[in-house]
């Protein structure tokens, strides 16, 4: 079984503030992990992925994201937000023979003048 | 150049109609999925083919029938429409054992009257 929660459906920043997009997974066997995101009316676009390689991995528009195996985290990180950054992301889940990902139900990032 | 493309990207009708919603990846991808995205913004699966073979059918009404013609093609076809129907629905493919990363179509927007 595999299952994904993002702690937070709303988190709103200043420009220029750190984001930090929370995600726990449960997974039975070494999981697959992802963030997304989705801009308004739009289908949604993979930022990163981690397929146990590196546990840190960085992604598109300077996003990155640390896999922690003993906290069974998966957090999301920008160091600087970007009034363009706003939009709706979503951590995933995946286990090599599960056939499909598991998605959480979605953080909605407002980033503030 | 898109990647993955669906028709329509609206599509309003009243209830008790049927409707397709076409779905096409130039990609080369082996898997591809219809998720449901509600107006909450949860996204939930429905269906994965994988090389033309049915491998995921979730709890979905039996209203709702994929086809997949070939592998670079998945069609989602809805009897006699419901208000409950109204959604977001997205089409995604992958290339399974490779990257499971999922590239999504920009989705259709049901509304059922």
């Amino acid at each position: 079984a595999q299952s994904v929660t993002q702690l937070g459906s709303h988190v709103s920043v200043s420009e220029g503030a750190l984001v930090l997009l929370r995600c726990n997974y449960s997974s039975s066997v070494p999981p697959y992990l992802f963030w997304y995101v989705q801009y308004p009316n739009q289908g949604l676009q993979l930022l990163l992925k981690y397929t146990s390689a590196a546990t840190l991995v960085k992604g598109i528009n300077g996003f990155e994201a640390e896999f922690k195996k003993s906290e069974t985290s998966f957090h999301l990180t920008k160091p600087s937000a970007h009034m363009s950054d706003a939009a709706e992301y979503f951590c995933a889940v995946r286990n090599t023979n599960a056939g499909k990902s598991t998605f959480g139900d979605g953080t909605t990032l407002t980033v503030k003048p | 150049d898109t990647a993955v493309s669906q028709t329509p990207k609206y599509l309003v009708t009243q209830m008790g109609n049927d409707k397709s919603i076409k779905c096409e990846q130039n990609l080369g991808h082996d898997t591809m999925y219809w998720y449901k995205q509600d107006s909450k913004k949860f996204l939930k699966i429905m269906f994965s083919y994988n090389n033309k073979e049915l491998i995921i059918n979730e709890t979905v009404p039996n209203r709702f029938s994929p086809k997949s013609p070939d592998k670079a093609h998945l069609n989602l076809h809805i009897n006699s429409l419901e208000l409950g129907d109204s959604a977001v629905y997205f089409c995604a493919s992958s290339q399974e054992s490779t990257n499971y990363g999922y590239t999504f179509g920009s989705g259709t927007r049901l509304t059922v009257v």
